[in-house]
């Protein structure tokens, strides 16, 4: 069965500093990968997505993620967070027909 | 441009009631999926209507049905609601041709006592 997994629950990074959210898949063929981030009470926002082509894309908010086949993953770069990136990030796969599989997700807290 | 609205934003209820949540999708859209994130978990997959039909649907029991009107608004009942039925519930749109991307609304947020 298709699963993604989101190994960091919790992640505290400073204001101004580097981030990289890991995500690994578990999927036969080249999935498509999407990157979602929610802010506390609110609905689901589309970070990026990955469906062919170049591994590297590019997100809003200045996110970009790199699609790895070797290695099943497809992880989620900042290289500045800001304090308004607090939230937190799901990882997800498309097996088929528009249903997607989340991770657990990784919450994202930011010390000024 | 009105994204995918959701109602209510909260309700409690309390186990055995019954319970219907109502999403309107993104202008142009034709398909709604909806999903159910627990506190703290990421969202899981309940089921997707596509031209008023169920299309596909998750490991959830039938208690849990649902319904797409021909303006491709859409309805999710739970009937005799469990105490773990207490979640987010979360509306999806998306177009029918489109290769998976979803818009979702900001969710109903259901307590259940």
């Amino acid at each position: 069965a298709q699963s993604v997994t989101q190994p960091d629950i919790h992640i505290t990074v400073s204001e101004g500093a580097s981030l990289e959210l890991r995500c690994n898949y578990s999927y036969g063929a080249t999935p498509y990968l999407f990157w979602y981030v929610q802010s506390p009470g609110q609905g689901l926002q589309l970070l990026l997505k990955y469906f062919s082509g170049d591994t590297l894309v590019q997100g809003i908010k200045g996110f970009e993620a790199e699609f790895k086949r070797s290695q099943s993953s497809f992880n989620l770069r900042k290289p500045s967070v800001h304090w308004s990136d607090a939230a937190e990030y799901f990882c997800a796969v498309v097996p088929g027909a528009q249903k997607l599989v989340f991770g657990q997700g990784t919450r994202l807290t930011i010390n000024p | 441009d009105a994204g995918v609205t959701q109602s209510p934003t909260h309700l409690i209820k309390t186990r055995g009631q019954q319970v219907t949540l109502r999403c309107s999708p993104k202008s142009g859209h034709d398909t709604v999926s909806w999903y159910q994130q627990a506190l703290g978990q990421g969202p899981q997959f309940i089921f997707q209507y596509y031209e008023e039909e169920e299309r596909q649907r998750g490991n959830f029991p039938d208690r849990f049905s649902g319904h797409q009107f021909p303006n491709y608004s859409s309805e999710l009942n739970v009937n005799a609601l469990l105490l773990g039925d207490s979640a987010l519930y979360l509306c999806a749109s998306s177009s029918g041709t489109d290769t998976g991307e979803l818009f979702f609304g900001e969710g109903s947020r259901l307590t259940v006592l």
